[in-house]
């Protein structure tokens, strides 16, 4: 059973627009999530994170937003620009066992012209 | 240059080959983390050193060995594989996790065909 789910295996956007990529998760135990990139052949890049103390964390054209109550987050990328196309993959850890960080599967995010 | 550099970049080995991965890591961290990523599923933790001291295991077949000689180093020592075994194995590197949620940091893999 997933515990971190991405249910969108793929997302195209227009460049310039808003790019929005949702994840759910289980475990209430979780206290720690992250956005990393991957590009083909390269591994994950780490992109941003999010404590559960806090709801939006903002970095540059990344923002990302946690709903505890819904167990939901999503990463939001504005304006959308063509290197952003990759794959994005959720993640969360549990201060209990924070070196076990649970993987999504994945959304792969292609901008469009 | 992500600062964790993973060789070789690609393997090819029979069923009764030994090999080893090999990983490194310039960022001054303390914990390494081999994974494993298959077609079609989320990364999977195999195994998480925290100052050169293995700290899980998440139930991986002994055909793969691990061994971290200093908190810069990490190996995945490989033998008698199986097909199934075919895979991207990542490694990453990250602060103390004992500390607190700390980030990953990966290298880009060895992608490994069984044959």
């Amino acid at each position: 059973d997933q515990q971190v789910k991405q249910n969108s295996p793929s997302l195209s956007v227009q460049e310039g627009r808003i790019s929005i990529l949702n994840c759910d998760y289980t475990n209430s135990m979780f206290d720690y999530f992250l956005w990393y990139k991957k590009y083909p052949a390269e591994g994950p890049t780490f992109l941003i994170s999010i404590s559960s103390i806090k709801d939006k964390n903002e970095d540059g054209r990344f923002t990302v937003f946690l709903n505890k109550s819904a167990k939901h987050l999503s990463l939001h990328i504005v304006p959308s620009q063509p290197g952003d196309s990759a794959v994005y993959f959720c993640a969360a850890s549990a201060r209990s066992s924070a070196s076990k960080i649970i993987f999504g599967s994945g959304t792969r995010l292609s901008i469009r012209p | 240059e992500t600062g964790v550099t993973q060789t070789p970049r690609h393997l090819v080995m029979g069923m009764t080959n030994k090999k080893s991965l090999k990983c490194e890591q310039h960022l001054g961290h303390n914990a390494m983390y081999w994974y494993k990523q298959s077609a079609k599923k989320p990364l999977e933790l195999m195994f998480v050193y925290n100052f050169k001291e293995q700290t899980e295991n998440n139930s991986v077949p002994s055909r793969f060995s691990p061994e971290c000689p200093n908190s810069s180093h990490l190996f995945l020592h490989l033998h008698t594989l199986q097909p199934e075994d075919s895979a991207l194995y990542l490694c990453a590197s990250s602060q103390d996790p004992q500390g607190g949620n700390q980030p990953q940091h990966f290298g880009d893999g060895t992608r490994l065909s069984i044959l």
